[in-house]
């Protein structure tokens, strides 16, 4: 079993929906936790990061993590086709000096107009 | 602010070959870490550095090397290239912020193709 599962998609959705990107992991150390997305033939920009269980909101994109479940989640609402990308979540077990973040394979997302 | 930068940014060598790529960080950031990124594996870590010493290492093997100047500037070296060696390697630089979060910026990559 992979420390952190992410199913590679493609999703594809209408323009305007409300899109769910998850993730699971194995390792109960990772308290530090990101998505990135990720444009085709382009390195990963860093979205949002999170310490805690809860969620944390920034525009469009709202991240929630269930350190209980293991389980964490990336909601975009009101899709644009400019979100077509892969998403990819990583999670670390420190945020700072020993920094190692473990990646997600990443799911591809497909918005149409 | 300029971003991260890689060179080259695309690269064909034959097995058995080395090569050498190059990155410069935002300024200011002196933690530069590398990342091979490819279909089969997604995107794995290679090594951290942190003002010119290497702090972490991820699970490659030492045909990996890599270091980084006193102006934070860093390169790896892959030797004796092997076809599975083809993928995108990507930098990234990163400082921490007030309160402890670290904060990471990609490069473009470099896009390594063996033959």
């Amino acid at each position: 079993q992979k420390e952190v599962e992410q199913d590679p998609g493609p999703l594809s959705v209408p323009e305007g929906a409300i899109v769910s990107l998850n993730c699971t992991y194995s390792n109960s150390a990772f308290q530090y936790f990101m998505w990135y997305r990720q444009y085709s033939r382009k390195g990963p920009e860093l979205l949002m990061y999170t310490y805690s269980s809860g969620n944390k909101e920034d525009g469009r994109f709202t991240a929630q993590v269930d350190k209980s479940s293991k389980y964490i989640s990336l909601f975009i609402r009101d899709s644009q086709p400019s979100d077509s990308a892969t998403y990819l979540c990583a999670m670390s077990a420190w945020p700072g000096g020993s920094y190692i973040p473990t990646f997600g394979r990443g799911t591809s997302l497909i918005v149409h107009p | 602010k300029a971003g991260v930068t890689q060179t080259p940014r695309y690269l064909i060598k034959t097995r058995g070959q080395q090569v050498t790529l190059s990155c410069s960080p935002i300024s200011g950031h002196r933690s530069v870490s590398w990342y091979q990124q490819t279909p089969g594996q997604g995107l794995q870590f290679l090594f951290e550095y942190f003002s010119e010493t290497q702090r972490n290492k991820g699970n490659f093997p030492g045909r990996f090397s890599g270091r980084q100047f006193s102006n934070s500037r860093s390169e790896m070296n892959v030797s004796t290239l092997e076809l599975g060696d083809s993928a995108l390697y990507l930098c990234a630089s990163s400082f921490l912020e007030v309160g402890g979060q670290e904060t990471q910026y990609f490069g473009p990559g470099t896009r390594l193709l063996v033959l």
